[in-house]
């Protein structure tokens, strides 16, 4: 069991290239989320999936896209990336019934100049 | 008021020594509990599960008081190893989504 995966682990961009973070697990879980990590804010969520298929927003859904075309995996898109998204971030998943914890990938640090 | 609330610190302990966290949350329809730990630049993973009644996991022993809308968590005889940020989470309003505390840091010193 791989758990959670992220790729890539580091990326440089400069502003208004596009990029996508891969988010893949294998523990069957109906439900996944991406996170941004910055320093003093806490985690913040971007956005999640309750299903294949299915997205919402969360917190800070400005400047992100997501799909979850696959159970999975849980695709966070960047189309013109700013300044303001230099931050690690991290995908998670989770069983669906209340009561479970959620579970990690290693975080991808995306820097944007 | 903020969602899971935590004194950031940092707490700097001795090697040995015991110390408590404290944590409030403002949804009084919250059922899950948790303490996550996170070493710096890596990921959070689970510490423990809060439980009512309280429960302990070795040195580690966690809190929750319902009524108050607390939660804490006490560590003792601190090692080197402890040192990392605990984050509170506390189940949002359905169950596929965790509210997490930004965090408190402890430094344990030789």
């Amino acid at each position: 069991n791989a758990g959670v995966t992220q790729t890539p682990k580091f990326r440089v961009l400069k502003t208004g290239q596009s990029m996508t973070l891969l988010c893949a697990q294998d523990m069957n879980h109906e439900y996944m989320y991406w996170y941004r990590q910055d320093p003093g804010m806490g985690l913040r969520l971007i956005h999640y999936s309750v299903g294949e298929g299915t997205t919402a927003k969360g917190e800070v859904p400005d400047g992100y896209n997501v799909s979850r075309l696959k159970k999975q995996n849980f695709l966070l898109g960047l189309e013109s990336a700013a300044p303001s998204q230099t931050s690690v971030y991290f995908c998670a998943s989770k069983r669906t019934a209340r009561g479970y914890e959620q579970y990690f990938g290693p975080g991808t640090r995306l820097t944007v100049t | 008021r903020k969602e899971v609330e935590q004194d950031p610190g940092p707490f700097n302990v001795p090697e040995g020594a015991t110390v408590a966290f404290n944590c409030t949350y403002s949804n009084s329809a919250s059922q899950s509990f948790f303490w996550y730990r996170q070493d710096c630049r890596k990921e959070p993973k689970l510490l423990m599960s809060v439980y009512s009644s309280g429960n302990e996991d070795g040195r580690f022993t966690a809190q929750l008081n319902r009524a108050s809308q607390y939660i804490s968590l006490l560590i003792r005889d601190s090692k080197l190893s402890d040192s990392a940020t605990y984050l509170c989470v506390v189940n949002g309003a359905g169950s596929y989504q965790l509210t997490f505390g930004k965090g408190t840091k402890l430094s344990v010193i030789p």
